[in-house]
């Protein structure tokens, strides 16, 4: 079992649309949790920073963690199509094995005028 | 205050030669971390330096080395080049704790032919 599970996709959905992005883990360590946008031919690009359970929302973005199941969540609201891009989750523990991050493959997003 | 800078953008190089990678991190960032993306594999995390020293290391062979200059600007180096290797390789800075937050480069492109 990959540590970090997130569907690859791809999603597409028309402009407007609510959208939603998860991820599963099965280490416990992770304690801070990390939503990254990757434009193609672009490095990635953080969009959401949470280090506990609950939510978090930033303008259109909301970010969601639920550690008792290990499983986290990205909504976007009113999509738009300069939101088509890949998104991926990414993990941190504070312990041994700290200073990295774990990432999911990435789900990419189409949003359709 | 500028991002992360990573040179060069792109690479072709040929099997079983050795390519050097750098990365100059965002000012006052005394961390630098290396990841590997690649379709199959998503982002895996290659190693971390911090004031000069490797912090953390990931699962590869030992042809990726690097290290870390006093400002902190790091190299990554790949010797005797594989097919497998092609791949964006990015690297991405922080302050330096643990759960900081890091901030992404837009990446070396290698093509290794």
């Amino acid at each position: 079992q990959k540590e970090v599970e997130q569907d690859p996709g791809p999603l597409s959905v028309p402009e407007g649309a609510i959208v939603s992005l998860n991820c599963t883990y099965s280490n416990s360590a992770f304690q801070y949790f990390m939503w990254y946008r990757q434009y193609s031919r672009k490095g990635p690009e953080l969009l959401m920073y949470t280090y506990s359970s609950g939510n978090k929302e930033d303008g259109r973005f909301t970010a969601q963690v639920d550690k008792s199941s290990k499983y986290i969540s990205l909504f976007i609201r009113d999509s738009q199509p300069s939101d088509s891009a890949t998104y991926l989750c990414a993990m941190g523990s504070s312990g041994a094995g700290s200073y990295q991050l774990t990432f999911g493959k990435g789900t990419k997003l189409s949003v359709i005028p | 205050k500028a991002g992360v800078t990573q040179t060069p953008r792109y690479l072709i190089k040929t099997r079983g030669q050795q390519v050097t990678l750098s990365c100059s991190p965002i000012s006052g960032h005394r961390s630098v971390s290396w990841y590997q993306q690649t379709p199959g594999q998503g982002l895996q995390f290659l190693f971390e330096y911090f004031s000069e020293t490797q912090r953390n290391k990931g699962n590869f062979p030992g042809r990726f080395s690097g290290r870390q200059f006093s400002n902190s600007r790091s190299e990554m180096n790949v010797s005797t080049l594989e097919l497998g290797d092609s791949a964006l390789y990015l690297c991405a800075s922080s302050v330096g704790q643990g759960t900081d937050t890091q901030y992404f480069g837009p990446g070396t492109r290698l093509t290794v032919l």
